[in-house]
C-alpha cells in the first residue's frame, strides 16, 4: 500500500524566513513524486515534479530515498505563497496514474 | 490557459437521490480522473477512465458510482442513491498522455451536500 504523510496541518512562518514543508511517503516501489499548492478560491495546481527537478517560484523539493521523504523548501518565504500544499505521490512506471495525496499542510506567511 | 471545466460549483440533494456531476476536460487531453475530498480529509482517487473505459478504481469507487463520456466533451460522474458520507468536493482532472511529468490539470471542484 502506499502512502503519503505530512505531520504539519499548519505552519505559520514570518515574511522572508525559509519554510521546510515535511513529506513523507510509504511505497515499495519507485515512487514519482509531486507538490500540488491550492491558493485561496483557486484550484488545485501542480507546483513541481520531482523528476524534473526544477525550482518553481524559488520552491525545491528533492527526493530522498533513504529517508523516504521529498521536503518542500524555500529559502525566503513571501506573503504570496500562503496556500494549501499538498504532497502526492504515484507509482513510476506501473502504467498507475492515480495520485495518493497526503492530508496537506496550510502555509502562512506573516507580513 | 486551458481549464477543466467543473458544473455545478455546489449541489445540495436530499438523501437517496441520484445527482451527475459534470466536467468537460481539456479538450486534447485523453485521461480523466476523478477525486473526492471530503471536509477535513485528504484528495483520495476514486477513477480513471481513458479510450471510453475505466481503466483504474479505487475501493471507493463501488456500485454506486458510474462515469461516463457520453459526446466526445463532457466527462460525467454519477452517483446513485446518495448517502449523508458522500458529502464532499468532487474534483475532476485530465491529463494529455500516459505519463504524469505533465502534472493533472484540476477543475475547480464541485461541492456536493447530501441532507
Amino acid at each position: 500500500a502506499q502512502r503519503v504523510t505530512q505531520p504539519e496541518k499548519l505552519l505559520s512562518v514570518f515574511k522572508g524566513a525559509p519554510v521546510e514543508l515535511k513529506c513523507n511517503y510509504s511505497y515499495s516501489g519507485s515512487p514519482e513524486l509531486f507538490w500540488y499548492v491550492q491558493y485561496s478560491r483557486q484550484r488545485l495546481q501542480l507546483l513541481l515534479r520531482h523528476i524534473s527537478r526544477e525550482s518553481i517560484k524559488g520552491f525545491t523539493a528533492d527526493l530522498n530515498k533513504g529517508e523516504t521523504s521529498f521536503h518542500l523548501k524555500k529559502p525566503f518565504a513571501q506573503e504570496e505563497d500562503s496556500a494549501m500544499y499538498y504532497c502526492a505521490l504515484s507509482g513510476l512506471g506501473t502504467g498507475r496514474r492515480a495520485l495518493t495525496f497526503g492530508s496537506g499542510t496550510r502555509l502562512q506567511v506573516q507580513p | 490557459e486551458p481549464e477543466v471545466t467543473q458544473t455545478p460549483s455546489h449541489q445540495v440533494t436530499q438523501m437517496g437521490q441520484e445527482v451527475i456531476l459534470r466536467c468537460v476536460p481539456i479538450s486534447n487531453h485523453l485521461y480523466f480522473y476523478w477525486y473526492r475530498q471530503i471536509l477535513g480529509q485528504k484528495v483520495e482517487f476514486l477513477v480513471s477512465f481513458y479510450n471510453n473505459e475505466i481503466s483504474e478504481k479505487s475501493e471507493i469507487f463501488d456500485d454506486q458510482f458510474s462515469v461516463e463520456r457520453p459526446d466526445g466533451s463532457n466527462f460525467t460522474l454519477k452517483i446513485r442513491s446518495t448517502k449523508l458520507e458522500d458529502s464532499a468536493m468532487y474534483f475532476c482532472a485530465s491529463t494529455a498522455g500516459g505519463a504524469l511529468m505533465e502534472g493533472y490539470t484540476f477543475g475547480s471542484g464541485t461541492r456536493l451536500t447530501v441532507v
